[in-house]
């Protein structure tokens, strides 16, 4: 099986700040992986798709790189409705899927 | 516009079962691949069961032999069975509509439901 590791797990950020988060498969995932972002007692909504790819009507401070094992999303320049938790997903072993732990993202 | 509204969530003994219901509409549910992710109290996500458009349905581990995704074509509804219910099956229980990246395979979840919650519990 394929693990998904995040890092870190929370981080305290400003509003205006660049905010970057890892995401490292166990093997190789090709670009087969996706990013959400998930907000208190809320459905997760799907920010980037096919690693750096944006998903229609997301904002552009929301971008997504890497490929193979180690991913990055990155805000470049933090709004106060960004505050939650963010996670990734990979798609190499469907019809199975594998999110990460999840990445808190909070307010210093 | 799509959406995508789940029902059949509560209380349910150890052992029990249940019936959960997703109601979709701007598109057509047979003609897509869907599935069920559940989250635990607290956890993070965790990938439950997929249907294809043709049929073919896979289950993680966690549930399989246990839990039965199904849809009504005519209902354009998705549901997921689940029997013998445990405790660690609570959880808020979405569904997803799947897509692929033109041309790849990487597969992620477009449109999700508000969830309803499974409570497992004596």
């Amino acid at each position: 099986d394929i693990q998904m590791t995040q890092s870190p797990s929370s981080v305290s950020a400003s509003v205006g700040d660049r905010v970057t988060i890892t995401c490292r498969a166990s093997q190789g995932i090709s670009s087969w992986l996706a990013w959400y972002q998930q907000k208190p007692g809320k459905a997760p909504k799907l920010l980037i798709y096919a690693a750096s790819s944006l998903q229609s009507g997301v904002p552009s401070r929301f971008s997504g790189s890497g490929s193979g094992t180690d991913f990055t999303l990155t805000i470049s320049s933090l709004q106060p409705e960004d505050f939650a938790t963010y996670y990734c997903q990979q798609a190499n072993s469907f019809p199975s899927f594998t999110f990460g732990p999840g990445t808190k993202v909070d307010i210093k | 516009e799509v959406q995508l509204v789940e029902s059949g969530g509560g209380l349910v003994q150890p052992g029990g079962s249940l019936r959960l219901s997703c109601a979709a509409s701007g598109f057509t549910v047979s003609s897509n691949y869907m599935s069920w992710v559940r989250q635990a109290p607290g956890k993070g996500l965790e990938w439950v069961s997929v249907i294809y458009s043709g049929g073919s349905t896979y289950y993680a581990d966690s549930v399989k032999g246990r839990f039965t995704i199904s849809r009504h074509n005519s209902k354009n509804t998705l549901y997921l069975q689940m029997n013998s219910l445990r405790a660690e099956d609570t959880a808020v229980y979405y569904c997803a509509r799947v897509l692929a990246a033109a041309g790849t395979a990487s597969y992620y979840f477009d449109y999700w439901g508000q969830g309803t919650l499974v409570t497992v519990s004596s």
